[in-house]
């Protein structure tokens, strides 16, 4: 079946380690994200990449880093620089909008990682 | 930059039918989607709306107004399985068509 996978669901750090959350699809999708959720609060954008080996900024990228090495995969890494990295993580993919692309180009979101760093 | 508002909380009745507005701010307006999330999981994806009216699915439908600003989402003929966050995301050509998502809305359904 396609679809995203993030892993693990549930992961618990110390303050002061890097922590690096797994986003895989299967989707053949060229564009992917990463979002963080507060409790009660939407979606804020980290980082987003729309083709292999390259990637940019969100709104919220400070404390964290990324790489895009191959279209199925785009790993986050929450650095001892985020001072807050207790969130739920989401990774979403989607296909390009442009000419040739869907009218949509909808988001297709994984199960999310809740990190919880004590 | 974007400004989403939406309600923060809402509580229905089953089987009733429910509106959760949001309005908007941007630039470059190129679309507006609804998702739900149920607490603790991945946001689905309901409904879009690029052009002003209303786009019917089911029991959901979402309205748009480019001019307002404004969309809405109806729900119909509640069900208990309808409780759960609905969060309005618009996209923005001059934010790289990237979604600036609302704070969402909870809505309880009672029985």
């Amino acid at each position: 079946d396609g679809g995203i996978t993030q892993s693990p669901k549930y992961l618990f750090r110390k303050e002061g380690q890097n922590v690096t959350l797994s986003c895989e699809q299967n989707l053949n999708h060229d564009a992917m994200y990463w979002y963080r959720q507060d409790p009660g609060q939407g979606l804020r954008l980290i980082y987003y990449s729309q083709i292999v080996n390259d990637f940019q900024k969100g709104d919220i990228a400070e404390g964290y880093s990324v790489s895009r090495e191959k279209k199925e995969s785009f790993p986050l890494t929450v650095t001892s620089a985020q001072k807050n990295p207790t969130a739920f993580y989401l990774c979403a993919s989607s296909p390009l909008a442009g000419p040739r692309g869907p009218v949509t180009n909808e988001q297709f979101f994984g199960p999310g990682t809740r990190l919880t760093v004590l | 930059g974007q400004n989403i508002d939406q309600p923060t909380e809402m509580t229905a009745t089953e089987g009733a039918i429910v509106q959760i507005n949001c309005t908007y701010q941007t630039s470059g307006f190129n679309g507006l989607f609804w998702y739900q999330q149920h607490a603790g999981e991945a946001p689905t994806f309901l409904s879009y709306n690029v052009l002003d009216g209303l786009e019917e699915k089911g029991r959901f439908s979402s309205f748009l107004s480019r001019s307002k600003g404004y969309s809405y989402l109806l729900l119909k003929e509640l069900q208990m399985k309808d409780s759960a966050s609905y969060l309005c995301a618009v996209r923005a050509r001059n934010a790289g068509n990237m979604l600036t998502f609302g704070g969402g809305t909870r809505l309880m359904v009672k029985p």
